[in-house]
């Protein structure tokens, strides 16, 4: 499975753009890149993915770089709800048939009012 | 809609006891995933279904550890003769069988082993 790179916790003021980096040096040409975010006793909540090009939903931006071995997201105007750990993964297929979801540690961002 | 849903929300049981953990994925979701989260820790991989198939159990900590999904819906996962490191979140997740389609989490339940 490609590794993920997060640092452990970052900062982010208030109705600022939080951009979160996340290194996948290893990624293989098939696999996606997927952000999942969780906040306090709560289930991990799916964010996007992508593959190659940059992708926009309502809840953010994932821009992935061209060698495909980093990527950032971007929640454009963070807001204290936004606090939560960020969790960078690459989605492997295990050969059994199954895509199970490999989380490391994140990121716990935390958003500054 | 209603998202995945899982029960109970908390658990204690005394060391020893058998504990059954309930998870309703998504209606019409085919793959259904269990993960273990301890704390401060991700969520770790135990056991993936496709409809009523368990096709890996690859992640199932000892045989202590039993999944089952009779129907392809509902699924439940036991721990017999429960330990005190059985002590964990468990997640249950599904989604559409499309592997590229994103998984859907439970809000899990919190499992405390005296």
């Amino acid at each position: 499975d490609a590794k993920t790179t997060q640092p452990p916790s970052m900062d982010c003021a208030e109705g600022r753009a939080a951009n979160l980096p996340c290194n996948h040096s290893t990624i293989s040409g098939n696999e996606y890149v997927y952000w999942y975010r969780q906040i306090h006793s709560q289930g991990p909540q799916y964010i996007i993915h992508g593959l190659k090009n940059n992708e926009t939903n309502e809840m953010a931006s994932l821009i992935i770089t061209e060698d495909r071995k980093s990527s950032t997201l971007i929640l454009p105007h963070a807001t204290l709800r936004d606090t939560a750990v960020y969790y960078c993964i690459v989605r492997a297929y295990s050969g059994a048939g199954s895509y199970q979801l490999t989380f490391g540690k994140g990121t716990k961002l935390s958003v500054i009012p | 809609g209603a998202g995945v849903s899982q029960s109970p929300r908390y658990k204690v049981a005394k060391r020893g006891q058998d504990v059954a953990l309930r998870c309703d994925p998504i209606s019409g979701h085919v793959s259904l995933f269990w993960y273990q989260q301890a704390l401060g820790q991700g969520p770790e991989f135990l056991t993936y279904f496709q409809n009523e198939a368990q096709l890996d159990k690859s992640g199932l900590p000892s045989d202590r550890f039993f999944a089952e999904r009779p129907e392809g819906s509902v699924s439940t996962l036991k721990i017999q003769r429960t330990q005190q490191e059985d002590s964990a979140v468990y997640l249950c997740a599904s989604s559409q069988l499309d592997r590229n389609q994103p998984q859907h989490f439970g809000d899990g339940t919190r499992l405390s082993i005296l």
